[in-house]
């Protein structure tokens, strides 16, 4: 049982550039989150989810994209991304309570 | 809208000193309260979580916490920390209403001296 696993770990990306995030869960969960950290901000939401094809926006969803075509998977999108986008962020999934992945430290030069 | 303030930004205690951390919310309806630990490098780990009944809660490693209604606060404590507990600590609340999302707090981060 890997609870949630998110890939690349580590990224660097280039001005204009554009990735996904990868968040995958095995534990069957409808509610699925994506949050970006930032020091002394705490945890911001981006996205979030309640069931494959359905998403919806959370606090600070510009910039970003996301799709649910499976109860698994939420990969997040960035199209033409900006040094504001350098941040950790976390996917997470909840049943009764949330299980976090590790993280995607990404950064923008 | 729902947030959750906490007002320690850095706190720095001796190993065996007591430890109270503030976390206050603005919601007045139902909600559910979170404490969450970030060891460095690492992602966030549950500590302990309110859902409803006994208002004291006792998480892992020797963790607690108080939900006060009237005060709208839901403090965390533990009586003697260790080096261990080096961390980055967050209070997150989870209102009824507010469409199933988790609102954190600003962290706190606690640096315990050996």
């Amino acid at each position: 049982n890997a609870g949630v696993t998110q890939t690349p770990k580590f990224h660097i990306l280039k001005i204009g550039q554009s990735m996904t995030l990868q968040c995958t869960q095995d534990m069957n969960h409808n509610y699925m989150y994506w949050y970006r950290q930032d020091p002394g901000m705490g945890l911001k939401l981006i996205y979030y989810s309640v069931g494959a094809g359905i998403t919806d926006k959370g606090e600070v969803p510009n910039g970003y994209n996301v799709s649910r075509s499976t109860t698994e998977d939420f990969p997040l999108r960035l199209e033409l991304a900006a040094p504001s986008q350098t941040s950790v962020y976390f996917c997470a999934s909840r049943d009764y309570g949330y299980t976090f992945g590790s993280g995607t430290r990404l950064t923008v030069v | 809208a729902q947030s959750v303030s906490q007002h320690n930004h850095h706190v720095i205690l001796s190993e065996a000193a007591s430890l109270e951390l503030g976390c206050n919310y603005s919601y007045g309806g139902t909600v559910n309260l979170f404490w969450y630990v970030q060891y460095p490098g690492q992602h966030l780990q549950l500590l302990l979580k309110y859902f409803s009944g006994d208002p004291l809660v006792k998480g892992i490693k020797g963790f607690e916490a108080e939900f006060i209604k009237s005060k709208f606060s839901f403090n965390l404590r533990k009586p003697s920390v260790q080096w261990s507990d080096t961390a980055e600590y967050f209070c997150a609340v989870n209102a009824h209403n507010a469409g199933n999302m988790l609102t954190f707090g600003g962290g706190t981060r606690l640096m315990v001296k050996p």
